[in-house]
């Protein structure tokens, strides 16, 4: 089971709206509504950011969205700011290869 | 508070043999899948295997499996997972982290545990 494919950074300004994208195949992202997003700063253990696609736990900024088309999930960073500075990694459950959960390749979102 | 408790940095050599523990604080195992998570240095996150403390029914990616072993204790609610002959490139970070049975996303996370494997 490969990594599902991620930009490996991605970057805007204060204020502005970025998107990272998650690509999958229809055994894993496609297949299921079962994505998450976690957000890893330096040094720290991973963050859960969204789950089930779109869902933000309780705490997240709304400034923090996700969707998914295909095999594709997304997630949306709207408003930028310097705190949102960090490693982002989708995840997706499935079923394939005796494989339960497959994490994207992670992105380095920097804010300029 | 709840969280998931692991225990400190590890430094050992090739061959050796290695048990890293995670323990909810503050909330009972019952009810949550466990899992493991690699992260080498520089790299990606990867997930390893998880676990069912209430029933102690596993799940292994291929990539660890035969490899590692999880494992639980659901009396005390920890979690470990077993090395039997530490590789140098099992040198990495292993973060336990927590799944609600019934959903399919992590969330609590404890801080990692530091393995080092160095002759």
């Amino acid at each position: 089971q490969s990594a599902l494919i991620q930009p490996a950074t991605v970057s805007g300004s204060p204020g502005q709206s970025i998107t990272i994208s998650c690509t999958g195949t229809s055994s894993d992202v496609g297949a299921y509504d079962y994505v998450s997003w976690y957000q890893q700063h330096p040094g720290k253990a991973p963050k859960l950011m969204i789950y089930d696609v779109s869902n933000r736990p309780s705490g997240v900024s709304n400034r923090f969205s996700g969707s998914k088309s295909g095999n594709t999930a997304s997630l949306t960073i709207s408003g930028l700011q310097a705190e949102d500075e960090a490693d982002y990694y989708c995840n997706s459950y499935t079923t394939t290869g005796g494989v339960s959960y497959v994490f994207g390749s992670g992105t380095e979102v920097t804010v300029l | 508070e709840v969280q998931l408790v692991q225990s400190g940095a590890e430094v050992k050599e090739p061959g050796e043999s290695l048990k890293i523990s995670c323990q909810g604080s503050g909330y009972s195992f019952i009810g949550y899948w466990i899992g493991w998570v690699r992260q080498m240095p520089g790299k990606g996150l990867e997930w390893m295997a998880t676990i069912y403390p209430r029933d102690s029914q596993t799940k292994y990616s291929p990539s660890f499996q035969g490899q590692v072993t999880i494992s639980a204790d659901k009396s005390i609610s920890f979690v470990y997972l077993q090395w039997s002959s530490l590789k140098t490139s099992d040198t990495a970070i292993y973060y336990c982290a927590s799944a609600r049975a019934g959903s399919y996303h992590f969330d609590l996370w404890g801080r990692g545990t530091l393995v080092t494997v160095s002759a």
